[in-house]
């Protein structure tokens, strides 16, 4: 089936821990995002792939680091895990065609439950 | 500062019943989408709207955006229970490659 796969899709580690997530996409898509929502179900963007190059980097702690190898994979990595990391952590990938005036679907993957004793 | 106000928050209804969930902003958007997400799965989207006063029927569901673009409603006639879910909008800025989401609407649809 052609979609967007996050593994793993439940993640508990202790506090301090580093622990990555990844994201693979096979719709042949250009532009890749990690969103993080939280316990009350706000969705909330954290980063944007296009093509490997980092195009949105929000307000989020530098213990958070995205790497993209090639346009269909994007990895989280985040360092020493905090008690607030506790979320569901969502990729989704779209196809970005020229200039900012698209609007594009953005197909999510299952998202990757993550808890942190 | 949470920039796209859904209302309401939570809705329980019969089935059968007509319902409509605003999402408000005093932000203009270029375009405005709207999902639905069921437990444990990704959203889903639903449908774009990108012209002020513009209208999109997806069956039951009807999708308007304000003529100002800053806000929008869904309307869903006739709700089944399969329409259970939480249903998000979001909006994208003019020149800017991504979408601020809502805070979500929880419908549950009772048979």
């Amino acid at each position: 089936d052609t979609a967007v796969s996050q593994t793993p899709k439940y993640l508990v580690t202790q506090m301090g821990n580093d622990k990555s997530i990844k994201c693979e996409q096979n719709l042949g898509h250009d532009t890749m995002y990690w969103y993080k929502q939280d316990s009350k179900k706000f969705l909330k963007i954290m980063f944007s792939y296009n093509n490997k190059e980092l195009i949105i980097n929000e307000t989020v702690p530098n213990r958070f680091s995205p790497k993209s190898p090639d346009k269909a994979h994007l990895n989280l990595h985040i360092n020493s895990l905090e008690l607030g990391d506790s979320a569901v952590y969502f990729c989704a990938s779209s196809q970005k065609t020229s200039g900012v005036s698209t609007y594009n679907e953005q197909f999510f993957g299952p998202g990757t439950r993550l808890t942190v004793l | 500062t949470q920039l796209l106000e859904q209302s309401p928050q939570f809705l329980s209804i019969q089935e059968g019943e007509n319902l409509t969930v605003y999402c408000n902003s005093s932000s203009v958007f270029s375009s405005l989408q709207w999902y639905r997400q069921e437990p444990g799965e990704g959203p889903v989207l639903l449908v774009t709207v990108v012209t002020g006063g513009e209208v999109k029927k997806l069956k039951r569901l009807t999708f308007q955006f304000g003529d100002a673009r800053k806000d929008s409603s869904l309307h869903i006639t006739a709700a089944q229970t399969g329409d259970t879910g939480l249903y998000l909008c979001a909006g994208r800025f003019s020149g800017t490659y991504k979408y601020i989401f809502g805070t979500g609407t929880r419908l549950k649809v009772l048979a």
